[in-house]
């Protein structure tokens, strides 16, 4: 079974400039959250979606925005980049909300974002 | 404001020893509290926890909470080289805003020297 899978792997942006990280759920996987590890720290949670729509937002700014499309992919965006932006941006996915019962959240491998 | 501390920061033993690592929590709304490996990339999961004094075990490894003292341990028994990583403790809780999240502390950096 294909994990959650992201794109791009890796990513160079210079400031002020925006960018759109991908995600694909594991099959049958129904929720998308998003999250930012900077590095030598964990992550932070950023967005949930489930059923395509906005279920939590953790403490970013509103230059950070998702969704989630009919087939649970979901896009993370983010506008007028900042230095501080740069981080690996993660993605993760479960059946349920995130780790209710036996649904806990598997992760992609990241998009590592570096601004400029 | 939700917190979660583990500690050691960083820990370096050989392999074959064992290793307790910890993770404590002062949150609202705890839901469950779950342990990942995160190597190079991806974070991994090795367990859930939602209640207290009962361990979950896989292989070599193994983990308990406490919701009186609010904290859980994961134990590593004959370590290997393999088990070099860094590892997240993570607890799930409801947020009026945010909805059902995990909150992170800042990981433990294990290595296991040969």
């Amino acid at each position: 079974d294909a994990g959650v899978t992201q794109s791009p792997t890796h990513l160079i942006k210079t400031r002020g400039q925006h960018v759109t990280l991908r995600c694909s759920p594991i099959s049958g996987h129904k929720s998308v959250s998003w999250y930012q590890q900077v590095l030598g720290q964990g992550p932070q949670f950023i967005f949930q979606y489930y059923e395509k729509e906005e279920r939590g937002r953790g403490n970013f700014p509103d230059r950070f925005s998702a969704r989630q499309f009919p087939n649970y992919s979901s896009e993370l965006n983010v506008n007028a980049l900042l230095l501080g932006d740069s981080a690996l941006y993660l993605c993760a996915s479960s059946f349920g909300a995130a780790g209710v019962y036996n649904s806990p959240l598997h992760f992609g491998n990241g998009t590592r974002l570096t601004v400029t | 404001e939700d917190k979660v501390v583990q500690s050691p920061l960083s820990l370096v033993v050989h392999e074959g020893d064992t290793v307790t690592l910890n993770c404590s929590y002062e949150v609202t709304n705890f839901r469950s509290l779950l342990w990942y490996k995160q190597e190079k990339k991806a974070p991994t999961f090795l367990f859930m926890l939602t209640s207290s004094g009962i361990e979950k075990k896989s292989g070599r490894l193994s983990s308990i909470l406490d919701k009186k003292e609010l904290f859980s341990i994961l134990n590593i028994t004959a370590t290997q080289t393999g088990d070099s990583a860094i590892y997240l403790c993570a607890v799930e809780l409801f947020d009026n805003n945010a909805g059902n999240m995990l909150t992170f502390g800042g990981g433990t950096r294990l290595m296991v020297k040969p």
